[in-house]
């Protein structure tokens, strides 16, 4: 099973900062997927295929990375970017999730 | 428009057998693979199963000799049974689409969710 470690696991950031959370995966995948969680809510589809950002989802994030590290970055932080973040792998069985990182605005 | 939606006990007693429903509209179950997904309160998320298009199952292997994952077709359902629960299993169990688009395997749309406790 290939474990995604997420960093760091909570952070805060303030508006208009640069923000950059890492997943790292046990083993190497082909592709990053990422989903955001607002409390309450169901995760949303965020970057798909390592850097394509889902529909409407803000410009100011990007997704990048290969093998066993990725990275989901946030030009410059907004309140609305308050969340938790997962990141998900389906290149080897079983499908895994990281842990999350909780992105607290400052 | 594509919808997902869960439905079954908010509530099961130990030892039980958990049957959950994700009854879905715009799009086509034959087309799709759905999963099952489950978050423990405040915890992060589990990959529980699969239902491919072509109705074969894929399980975690964790939970494998526990659940059962079924459809109807012509109802636009995919059924989860989980058996023995334990408090362990209390969480939102949600199901999600895995998208056509893009190269990898990813969920591009989720149900609400649907919260499951067990306790006696």
């Amino acid at each position: 099973e290939i474990v995604l470690t997420q960093s760091p696991t909570t952070m805060a950031a303030s508006p208009g900062e640069k923000v950059t959370l890492t997943c790292r995966a046990s083993s190497s995948v082909s592709y990053m997927h990422w989903y955001q969680q607002k409390s309450g809510a169901s995760p949303k589809l965020w970057i798909y295929d390592t850097s394509n950002r889902a529909s409407g989802v803000p410009n100011r994030f990007s997704g990048s990375g290969s093998g066993t590290s990725y990275s989901l970055t946030i030009s410059s932080m907004e309140t609305e970017d308050a969340a938790t973040y997962y990141c998900q792998q389906w290149s080897s069985n079983p499908l895994t999730f990281g842990s999350g990182t909780k992105l607290e605005i400052k | 428009q594509v919808q997902l939606k869960e439905s079954g006990p908010g509530l099961v007693q130990p030892s039980q057998t958990l049957s959950l429903t994700c009854t879905v509209s715009g799009f086509s179950l034959t087309s799709y693979h759905v999963h099952w997904v489950r978050q423990p309160p405040g915890k992060g998320l589990e990959w529980m199963g699969v239902m491919w298009s072509d109705g074969d199952t894929s399980y975690n292997s964790a939970l494998k000799s526990r659940l059962s994952i079924s459809r109807d077709t012509s109802k636009s359902q995919v059924f989860l049974k989980m058996s023995s629960l334990q408090t362990e299993d209390t969480a939102t169990y949600y199901c999600a689409r895995v998208s056509t688009e893009g190269i990898g395997d990813y969920f591009d749309y989720w149900g609400q969710g649907v919260m499951v406790t067990v306790s006696s």
